[in-house]
């Protein structure tokens, strides 16, 4: 089994509003990913975990807040976004050997993400 | 830095005839692996085939393959027999072995892919 669920599949919020998007995994993986992907681009890595601990943050506003709070489930708290910030965010995960990713990453189905 | 690109943004192809989908990367390293990920409108990013840069044999998953040529820094996919459902983005991404904690993949700007019936 290689899936990778994301909820919710939309969401539409204002510039004022607390939200979040959630990525579960159940295929012992250790290593988590946040992506950010405008249309028609590629993915743009955000954020990664290891053994449930913050590895890589690639400069992201802190109006975004990842969140780690088990080996399968992800989470990325959003605030005070703006309409720029208007995108498909993607979930990936992947296995870890000796503490380091392994190559394969598997992306979930994305939460597409509107800001007003 | 490594650097993926993709040449063709767009390309067209009738159902049941072959398509070959362009990519070249750029590194200094030896050791690495490269990837095609398909993106179908539904938006899941799928794996479509993998390659390691340390094998010589061109990878293939039933009508996906690659041409894989080191020297050149070339990865070109191979769609044959090409199905409506092939319709999609391509990606070709790039990640380093053992890139430490960050498994970064490096996609490349992609090619959408129509399959016309």
């Amino acid at each position: 089994d290689t899936e990778v669920t994301q909820t919710p599949k939309h969401l539409v919020m204002g510039m004022t509003n607390k939200k979040s998007l959630k990525c579960e995994q159940h295929m012992g993986h250790r290593a988590m990913y946040w992506y950010k992907q405008k249309a028609k681009k590629p993915p743009e890595l955000m954020f990664v975990y290891s053994y449930e601990k913050l590895s890589i943050n690639e400069s992201v506003p802190s109006r975004f807040s990842p969140e780690c709070p088990n080996s399968s489930l992800l989470n990325l708290h959003l605030h005070a976004l703006q309409p720029e910030d208007s995108a498909l965010y993607l979930c990936a995960s992947s296995p870890l050997r000796d503490r380091e990713p392994t190559d394969t990453q598997y992306f979930g189905p994305g939460t597409r993400l509107t800001v007003l | 830095a490594q650097t993926v690109t993709q040449s063709q943004p767009e390309m067209s192809v009738q159902e049941a005839e072959t398509v070959t989908l362009s990519c070249t990367y750029d590194t200094s390293e030896s050791n690495y692996y490269l990837f095609w990920y398909k993106q179908p409108p539904s938006r899941q990013m799928i794996l479509v085939i993998r390659q390691e840069a340390y094998k010589q044999q061109n990878a293939t998953e039933n009508r996906f393959s690659v041409n894989f040529q080191k020297a050149a820094k070339s990865f070109s996919l191979k769609i044959s027999d090409s199905q409506l459902g092939d319709t999609a983005m391509y990606f070709c991404a790039f990640r380093e072995t053992y890139g430490g904690a960050t498994n970064k993949l490096i996609f490349g700007t992609g090619t959408l892919l129509a399959v016309q019936p």
